[in-house]
């Protein structure tokens, strides 16, 4: 399975951007970058995801480096309903079709008033 | 558009019982995924089911079992639970078109193996 790392927990405030960052070096041609958050007693929510170019929706931003070795999702305006574990993921497809996400660790973002 | 509901959403079992968790899919997805989740990890892939047959499967043991319905709602079953089985448990559905689509998961059933 494609790996990624991110960094076990981020700080920000109310109001300002946030960039979390996420390293993928295995990642391959064919790979797609998911990114999911899960907030308190939730299930997983889907963010974004993008292959090559960056990708810009209602949540959020998705950078992407030209190596694709590297990611970054940008909350433009972080708000206290930001504040969840964010999953930075590299879908992964089985010999029989199967699409699975394989979750890390995570980054927990806190976001002080 | 109904999301994806689970239940029940928390249960309590003693070690060697069995247990069934059902998930109900959303509209039009023919696909359903259920994923464990341990206190402080990520989920973990445990298996995904199309069109009532298992496609494809994490690393865990035959005693985690699941069906499909035709109506696309699922059942996870677990046997000879163990202490260790004690975790979140996630579903996911999704549609089989296109190739980037997205999973979406329901609130989970907290599973305490005692």
């Amino acid at each position: 399975d494609a790996k990624t790392t991110q960094p076990n927990s981020m700080e920000s405030n109310e109001e300002e951007p946030v960039h979390l960052p996420c390293n993928h070096s295995t990642i391959s041609g064919t790979d797609y970058i998911h990114w999911y958050r899960q907030l308190p007693s939730q299930g997983p929510e889907y963010v974004i995801h993008g292959l090559t170019s960056n990708v810009n929706n209602r949540m959020a931003s998705l950078a992407i480096a030209e190596d694709r070795k590297s990611s970054t999702l940008i909350l433009h305006r972080a708000t206290l309903r930001d504040a969840a574990v964010y999953y930075c993921i590299l879908r992964d497809v089985g010999i029989q079709g199967a699409q699975k996400l394989v979750f890390g660790q995570g980054t927990r973002l806190t976001i002080n008033p | 558009e109904t999301g994806v509901t689970q239940s029940p959403t928390h249960l309590i079992k003693t070690r060697g019982q069995q247990v069934t968790l059902r998930c109900s899919s959303q509209s039009g997805h023919n696909t359903v995924s259920w994923y464990q989740q341990a206190l402080g990890q990520g989920p973990q892939f445990i298996f995904q089911y199309y069109r009532e047959e298992e496609n494809g499967r994490g690393n865990f043991p035959p005693r985690f079992s699941g069906l499909q319905f035709p109506n696309y709602s699922s059942e996870l079953n677990v046997n000879a639970l163990e202490l260790d089985d004690s975790a979140l448990y996630l579903c996911a559905s999704r549609t089989d078109r296109g190739f980037t689509n997205t999973q979406y998961f329901g609130p989970g059933t907290r599973l305490t193996v005692l």
